[in-house]
Formats: C-alpha cells, structure tokens, sequence
C-alpha cells in the first residue's frame, strides 16, 4: 500500500489554466506538506496543515491555494498557471510529537507540472 | 534563519568503496532534527538516516552513517561499501520545531562499476 500518493504524477497544461494536485496519506499522520522541487532540483516548503489548520505558510503567491478537507488529504489547486510554476510538487507528511518536535516525514511520488 | 550547506554539487565513488558526503547546517535552536534524504532517478524522495541533535552518539543505518559535530554544525554522511543503486541526489535537511524542513541544495552521488 503507497503511504502517500498523489494524482496525478504528472500534468502538463497551458497557461492561463487552473489545475489541481491531490495528495493523501494512510499513515495516520496529522500533518502535511507541500513542497516545490525547481529544475535545478532545489526542494523549498510552500504549505503545511496541521489537524486541517494550515500552520506554514511559505511567501507563495495567492494563486496557490491548499485546501485540507480532513487530515488524511491536502490539495493544492493553481490559478492562472504560469511558465514559471513548472516544477515537482511534493506532498508530504508526518506525525507531530506532542512536545511540538517534528519527526520525520514521508514523502509521496512527486508531480511533475509542466506549463506551456 | 535555519540554513542547510551542501557544498558539493557532484561526487563520483568507485563501486565498493566508501565516499562522504557533506553538510553543513545553522539553526539559532537548541532541539533540532537532522536528516539525509535520497531521490533517485525515479524521483521518489526517501529518508535514508535521521539524527536528534540532542544525541551524542552518531545515527548509522545498515552500510548509511553519520558524522554529527554539533559544535561544528557539520552532519556528514558516510556511504560504506557503495553499490550502483545508491546512484541519486542526496539531500541534507534540518528541522527545528516550527515544523519546517529546510534542505540543501542537494549532491549528486554518481557509482563507477
């Protein structure tokens, strides 16, 4: 069983459109991630939810938007796509220790955006 | 700010022979988490070794391990006995409390047969 998965894994649009990443984890984990891997493979966050309450915020522009339904999902939707925001997407999760300390987290496949 | 150094872009190993990779880190945090991830070419990101700052004693998984000079900042990773899969990106990371991971630029580890 894939601990956390994304769809699709890769998405190749145009510019102007809105698209959507699904990401879902089946390992309990109350916490989750958003990652941007560029083409010189530099991994930065952009997001992370906590319980379904966004906790990281990165200076991202608005025209990401996460949306966290319940713990065990975190979406990420574009507006207005742009050349620039070709690039991997990762989802990622983890569990958060109850002394605040983050553990380990675990990644999913990636999403390779393409924009055109 | 947190920051994570890897200063070698490239690295080329002999198959069966160890190689270092290194990395340094800077956190203003006295509990920290540091960790070594893998991406190979399939792109998958795989956590490979992790170290509690507040551990003294070096974290080693199987032939993966660690050299963590706290006072140094510095957390190199030792790749024992190198195999053609161990061939990816490798990428040093540090999290503080905040939930943040930050990571390196990343090296990429090449395995000569």
């Amino acid at each position: 069983d894939t601990a956390v998965s994304q769809t699709p894994k890769y998405l190749v649009t145009q510019m102007g459109n809105d698209k959507s990443i699904k990401c879902e984890q089946n390992l309990g984990h109350d916490t989750m991630y958003w990652y941007k891997q560029d083409s010189k493979k530099f991994l930065k966050i952009m997001f992370s939810y906590n319980n379904k309450e966004l906790i990281i915020n990165e200076t991202v522009p608005n025209r990401f938007s996460p949306k966290s339904p319940d713990k065990a999902h975190l979406n990420l939707h574009i507006n207005s796509l742009e050349l620039g925001d070709s690039a991997v997407y990762f989802c990622a999760s983890s569990q958060r220790v109850y002394s605040g300390t983050n553990y380990e987290q675990y990644f999913g496949p990636g999403t390779r955006l393409t924009v055109t | 700010a947190q920051t994570v150094t890897q200063s070698q872009p490239e690295m080329s190993v002999q198959e069966a022979e160890t190689v270092t990779l290194s990395c340094t880190y800077d956190t203003s945090e006295s509990d920290y988490y540091l960790f070594w991830y893998k991406q190979p070419p399939s792109r998958q990101m795989i956590l490979v070794i992790r170290q509690e700052a507040y551990k003294q004693q070096n974290a080693t998984e199987n032939r993966f391990s660690v050299n963590f000079q706290k006072a140094a900042k510095s957390f190199s990773l030792k790749i024992s006995d190198s195999q053609l899969g161990d061939a990816a990106m490798y990428f040093c990371a540090s999290s503080n409390r905040d939930d943040k991971i930050i990571f390196g630029k990343g090296t990429r580890l090449h395995i000569l047969p």
